[in-house]
């Protein structure tokens, strides 16, 4: 099974870019069944899907972030990472990242990250 | 906002079966994408549980079980124990959204 990390900092100014990476190890992110994803857990609430990303640099991305978040990828290093701008209060959450299997359409995450609290303050 | 609904919580006395389900529409469940569910004990990341809606990855108890119905999903837990508390959610993919999707959450007490 491989392992995700998520890496990044624990705080962010409001209004500034949130910028968090995520490290695969024991398979390879150029695999050609797996996109790789983030989704975030505000303190208490349920999880949201940020986007996803394949080896080649397709993106999926939840349109109500699409405006803020960019997703990229580096095959050389084995990690892919997110950034989402204009950040605010509202975007404290626990971010993670996963595996997300592609069978026609993207589909299940296994394994995730063991996530990453960021909180946005002034 | 989230299009899959599901109830905020269940509970059930020690060896007993509770169901949650997950409600979607007819660009989700209802348009024959998957379902999948996610098992997420407190304080740690969601775990998959299910998926493709029948289908539990190597480890997981057979006494978690899927099943569909139309637009909607449900995951069983038979034989409920202490250590099944935790938050559940389903997900699938909308092609209203071109994207993945959770559901709102149900959190599963055992009395």
């Amino acid at each position: 099974q491989p392992q995700l990390q998520e890496s990044g900092p624990g705080l962010v100014k409001t209004s500034e870019t949130l910028s968090l990476t995520c490290t695969v190890s024991g398979d390879s992110i150029s695999s050609s069944s797996y996109y790789w994803g983030w989704i975030r857990q505000p303190p208490g609430k349920g999880l949201e899907w940020i986007g996803s990303i394949y080896y080649s640099g397709n993106t999926y991305y939840n349109p109500s972030l699409k405006s803020r978040v960019t997703i990229s990828v580096d095959t050389s290093k084995n990690q892919f990472s997110l950034k989402l701008s204009s950040v605010t209060a509202a975007d404290t959450a626990v971010y993670y990242c996963a595996r997300q299997r592609v069978r026609g359409v993207i589909n299940w995450f296994d394994p995730w990250g063991q996530g990453t609290l960021v909180t946005v303050s002034s | 906002q989230s299009v899959l609904t599901q109830p905020p919580s269940v509970s059930g006395a020690p060896g007993q079966r509770v169901t949650i389900s997950c409600t979607g529409s007819t660009s989700n469940i209802g348009a024959g994408y998957d379902v999948h569910w996610y098992q997420q004990l407190p304080g740690t990341a969601p775990k998959l549980l299910i998926y493709g809606y029948i289908n539990r990855p190597s480890g997981v108890p057979d006494r978690f079980s899927g099943s569909k119905s139309g637009t909607s999903a449900s995951l069983a837990i038979t034989g409920l124990q202490a250590e099944d508390e935790a938050d559940y959610y389903c997900q699938s993919y909308d092609s209203s959204l071109s994207g993945s999707v959770f559901g709102t959450g149900t959190k599963v007490t055992v009395l």
